[in-house]
């Protein structure tokens, strides 16, 4: 299983942007790129995911390098209650009968100061 | 729609004891997986049933067993509890077809003393 790199933790102001890194250099051409987010105290939530392209949805934006071996999760106003820890998970293509688990590592912890 | 439901939401065991952990998918949802994580840790997955049948286990004991109901939810069973087993127990659902996004229920938070 392909594996991510991530910064233990990050700290942001609120309603400024912020941009979370993660590098995956052993990514294969099929691993899609999918970030989830746990708040204290919940499990974790779909954020995004992409395969080359860059994407946007009501959530974030993922920017995904041209080479593929590095993504960064951009919030573009963070607020308080993005404080969590993000999880950057490369996961591969759907396949009858395959688990297609979910491979965590320990993830970003973002703090957001008022 | 509930989501993904888990109960009880705390439990506390004396070591040897047994426990049985309980979750219902998101509606619509023919997946579940297990995950356990231990404080400050990323979620570790345990183990994936559809169709009633357990599809890949993760590195987990056979202490750890699982069930998967003709409705869909599931229960994890943990016999002979450890106090490394002290976690919080997190049941995600999913769709069998597609790369889609699991939904996780809130936890159990297993402390065993």
């Amino acid at each position: 299983d392909a594996k991510t790199t991530q910064p233990n933790s990050m700290e942001s102001n609120e309603e400024e942007p912020v941009h979370l890194p993660c590098n995956h250099s052993t990514i294969s051409g099929t691993d899609y790129i999918h970030w989830y987010r746990q708040l204290p105290s919940q499990g974790p939530e779909y954020v995004i995911h992409g395969l080359t392209s860059n994407v946007n949805n009501r959530m974030a934006s993922l920017a995904i390098a041209e080479d593929r071996k590095s993504s960064t999760l951009i919030l573009h106003r963070a607020t308080l209650r993005d404080a969590a820890v993000y999880y950057c998970i490369l996961r591969g293509p759907w396949l009858r009968g395959a688990t297609n688990k979910l491979i965590f590592g320990t993830g970003t912890l973002l703090a957001v100061q008022p | 729609d509930a989501g993904v439901t888990q109960s009880p939401t705390h439990l506390i065991k004396t070591r040897g004891q047994q426990v049985t952990l309980r979750c219902s998918p998101k509606s619509g949802h023919d997946t579940v997986s297990w995950y356990q994580q231990a404080l400050g840790q990323g979620p570790q997955f345990i183990f994936q049933y559809y169709e009633e049948e357990e599809r890949q286990r993760g590195n987990f004991p056979d202490r750890f067993s699982g069930h998967q109901f003709p409705n869909y939810s599931s229960e994890l069973n943990v016999n002979a509890l450890l106090l490394g087993d002290s976690a919080l127990y997190l049941c995600a659902s999913s769709l069998e077809q597609g790369n889609t996004e699991a939904f996780f229920g809130q936890g159990t938070r297993l402390t065993v003393v």
